[in-house]
C-alpha cells in the first residue's frame, strides 16, 4: 500500500542545534516533494520544494534533500531557533494532487 | 503569493444541520482545493473545485455530502451536509499557482464541531 510516514513523536531540541525532520514514502514515485510549516489554529505554509532530479536544496537556514533511491527526503534547520517550533508537514505529488504526510511536531528549547 | 480568507474559522453546529464554508482569494487562481484535517493526522483532500463546472471529489467523497460551488476565479464555497460527529474536523481552502511542481497556498481553516 502507499504510505508517507513522518516521525509522530515530537523533535525536542536546544536552540542553535540543526533540527533534522524525515519523511519517508512507500510506493510512490514521486516528481516533486514539498515541506510545509504549520502552527497552532493556521494552515500550513509553504516552504521548499525540491524536484526529482535535485539532490539538495536551500533556502535561507532550510535545507531539504531528496532521495529517490532511498525514498527518502530530509529536512534541516540549522541554528534552530523557539520560532522554529511548529508542525513540519512534507507532501508529495501523486497523479493530479498533493498527498501530505501527518507532520513532525519541533520543539526548540531556549 | 495569494492571500486566502476563509470562513467562519470556527462553528459550533447541531447533528443534521448543515454548514457552509466560504473561502475568497485575492487574485485570480486556476486550482482551487478543499482539504480536511481531523486532530493529529495529515490533510485529506476533499475536492478540486472547478469554476464553471462541477468538483472532481476524490474517493470517500461525495457531492450529496459536500457539495462546492466554484462561481468564479477568486471564491468557492464547501457545504458539509446532514452534520454528524465524524464531520468534527479542521476544514480547509487551499489554491494553486498552477501544476504539482508549484506551491500551494491555504487559509486558515474551519474548525468545525458537531453537537
Amino acid at each position: 500500500s502507499q504510505k508517507i510516514e513522518q516521525n509522530s513523536e515530537a523533535l525536542n531540541i536546544q536552540e542553535g542545534k540543526t533540527a533534522t525532520l524525515t519523511c519517508n514514502y512507500t510506493n510512490y514515485s514521486p516528481a516533486y516533494l514539498q515541506w510545509y510549516r504549520q502552527d497552532p489554529g493556521r494552515g500550513p505554509v509553504f516552504l521548499l520544494l525540491i524536484r526529482e532530479n535535485e539532490k539538495e536544496k536551500r533556502k535561507e537556514r532550510l535545507k531539504v534533500t531528496f532521495d529517490t533511491t532511498l525514498k527518502q527526503s530530509l529536512f534541516h534547520i540549522t541554528a534552530s531557533q523557539p520560532a522554529d517550533s511548529a508542525t513540519y508537514l512534507c507532501a508529495l505529488d501523486s497523479s493530479y494532487k498533493l498527498i501530505f504526510g501527518s507532520g513532525t511536531r519541533l520543539l526548540v528549547r531556549p | 503569493s495569494a492571500v486566502i480568507s476563509q470562513k467562519p474559522s470556527r462553528d459550533i453546529c447541531q447533528r443534521g444541520t448543515s454548514l457552509t464554508i466560504q473561502c475568497q482569494v485575492d487574485s485570480q487562481v486556476t486550482m482551487m482545493f478543499w482539504y480536511r484535517q481531523q486532530p493529529g493526522q495529515s490533510l485529506t483532500l476533499i475536492a478540486t473545485a472547478n469554476q464553471g463546472s462541477e468538483a472532481t471529489y476524490e474517493s470517500g467523497f461525495v457531492i450529496d455530502k459536500f457539495p462546492i460551488s466554484r462561481p468564479n476565479l477568486t471564491f468557492s464555497t464547501l457545504t458539509v451536509s446532514n452534520l454528524s460527529p465524524e464531520d468534527s474536523s479542521i476544514y480547509l481552502c487551499s489554491v494553486g499557482e498552477g501544476g504539482l511542481d508549484q506551491p500551494q497556498h491555504f487559509g486558515d481553516g474551519t474548525r468545525l464541531s458537531i453537537l
